[in-house]
């Protein structure tokens, strides 16, 4: 099974911030990379499909990077409402979730 | 609107069933695949369960031999049947619909609100 690992686990930026959510595969898994958004008691968000593609939507400071086994979120000028926490996703083989990023704003 | 709504969670004893279903509404149902996808509380989120539109089906280990995916595309319908529960099954149970019309995708681009289960005696 391809495991995938996020870090840091949890963050605390200010409002403006740029902000790097690192996810990294045990496997490459090329582009099949997903990045959801989930706030609490509320069901997840995509925000990212295939490493970098934008879903429809989504504000344009949200982009994805990377291929293989490293991947990051980035988050270009951090709002309030982006509070939350962030998965990233595999589908090369099977479909798995990384453990989480908690962002907190200061 | 593209909308998702589970029902069927409760409270079931350890060993016990219980049929989970996901109306579909706002788009073309038959034309997707679906999956379950479960998340403990306070824990993360944990895919469970795929059929595909001709019905093709997969399963995570943790649920594989106790967990059955089915669909019913006339209803617009998606169905859990979870067997002999256990305690780590316990958590809210979303329906998610793949990414790709026609097509594998790979990723959830939509979700319903969720259903708890809780397994305990």
């Amino acid at each position: 099974d391809i495991q995938m690992t996020q870090s840091p686990s949890s963050l605390s930026a200010s409002v403006g911030d740029r902000v790097t959510i690192t996810c990294r595969a045990s496997q490459s898994i090329s582009s099949y990379l997903n990045w959801y958004q989930q706030k609490p008691g509320k069901a997840p968000k995509l925000l990212i499909y295939g490493a970098s593609g934008l879903q429809s939507g989504v504000p344009s400071r949200f982009s994805g990077s990377g291929s293989g086994t490293d991947f990051t979120l980035t988050i270009s000028s951090l709002q309030p409402e982006d509070f939350g926490t962030y998965y990233c996703q595999q589908s090369y083989s099977s479909l798995t979730f990384g453990g989480g990023t908690k962002v907190e704003i200061k | 609107e593209v909308q998702l709504v589970e029902s069927g969670g409760g409270l079931v004893q350890p060993g016990g069933s219980l049929r989970l279903s996901c109306a579909a509404s706002g788009f073309t149902f038959s034309s997707y695949s679906m999956n379950w996808v479960r998340q403990a509380p306070g824990k993360g989120l944990e895919w469970v369960s795929y059929i595909s539109g001709t019905d093709t089906m997969h399963y995570a280990d943790s649920v594989k031999g106790r967990f059955t995916i089915s669909r019913d595309n006339a209803k617009s319908s998606l169905y859990l049947q979870m067997n002999s529960l256990r305690p780590e099954d316990t958590a809210v149970y979303y329906c998610a619909r793949d990414g790709g019309r026609m097509a594998y995708a790979g990723w959830f681009d939509t979700w319903g609100q969720g259903t708890l289960v809780t397994v305990s005696s």
